[in-house]
């Protein structure tokens, strides 16, 4: 099976700006989740989506957002962008299991915010 | 907030020695999982214990988990060059998942060849 992919792969912006990630999970995967990952704060997870709900949100502002698509691709979007934005962007899908949740992660996105 | 903490930060072995990294973590968990990340990639998945376990193998791998300590131990025997990279533990809660994955800061290993 093909894995977690992820677009775009690097990406600039200025701050003030908006961004769009998208990632596309593993055929069969229903479970999408997005990690945030500086070197300060290390991986934190921002939000967790299943069957195009939001079932958990990490402690980040309202300015992340996501959603799901009805084929399980996620995309998440960060609003008017600060230069603490700059990060890793990782998705991970798992096949949810009751009691076992394996992440399978993508590439990652790396933002740059100027 | 972190849950997992690795111990040590870093490690300089030389090439086929073995490499042993740590991880503590505070609350109850379902599962810990370790993964490895090359050069600021993504995560690559490498073995999950789940807490009524103690001990795992895969390969060269060796995972062991005390959950009346809450600690975890990764063995890396007989090393090679490709294994240097990060090493992370993450825990999930009682949601299996669902709540995401704690990170701990995780180690960063380099094989001396």
């Amino acid at each position: 099976k093909a894995g977690v992919t992820q677009t775009p792969r690097y990406l600039i912006k200025t701050r003030g700006q908006q961004v769009t990630l998208s990632c596309s999970p593993i055929s069969g995967h229903r479970s999408v989740s997005w990690y945030q990952q500086t070197p300060g704060q290390g991986l934190q997870f921002l939000f967790e989506y299943f069957s195009e709900t939001q079932r958990n949100k990490g402690n980040f502002p309202g300015r992340f957002s996501g959603r799901q698509f009805s084929n399980s691709r996620s995309e998440m979007n960060v609003s008017t962008l600060e230069l603490g934005d700059s990060a890793l962007y990782l998705c991970a899908s798992s096949l949810w299991i009751v009691g076992v949740s394996t992440q399978y992660f993508g590439p990652g996105t790396r933002l740059t915010v100027l | 907030s972190q849950q997992g903490e690795e111990d040590p930060q870093a490690l300089s072995i030389q090439e086929g020695e073995n490499a042993t990294m740590n991880c503590s973590y505070k609350t109850s968990i379902n599962n810990l999982q370790w993964y490895r990340q090359n050069s600021g990639r993504g995560l690559v998945h490498l073995i999950l214990i789940r807490s009524n376990e103690r001990e795992k193998h895969s390969g060269r791998l060796r995972v062991t988990l005390d959950t009346s300590k809450k600690g975890s131990s990764l063995l890396i025997t007989a090393s090679r060059a490709a294994d240097t990279a990060s090493y992370f533990c993450a825990t999930d809660g009682s949601g299996g998942g669902a709540d995401g994955l704690t990170f701990g800061k995780g180690t960063h290993l380099i094989i001396q060849p």
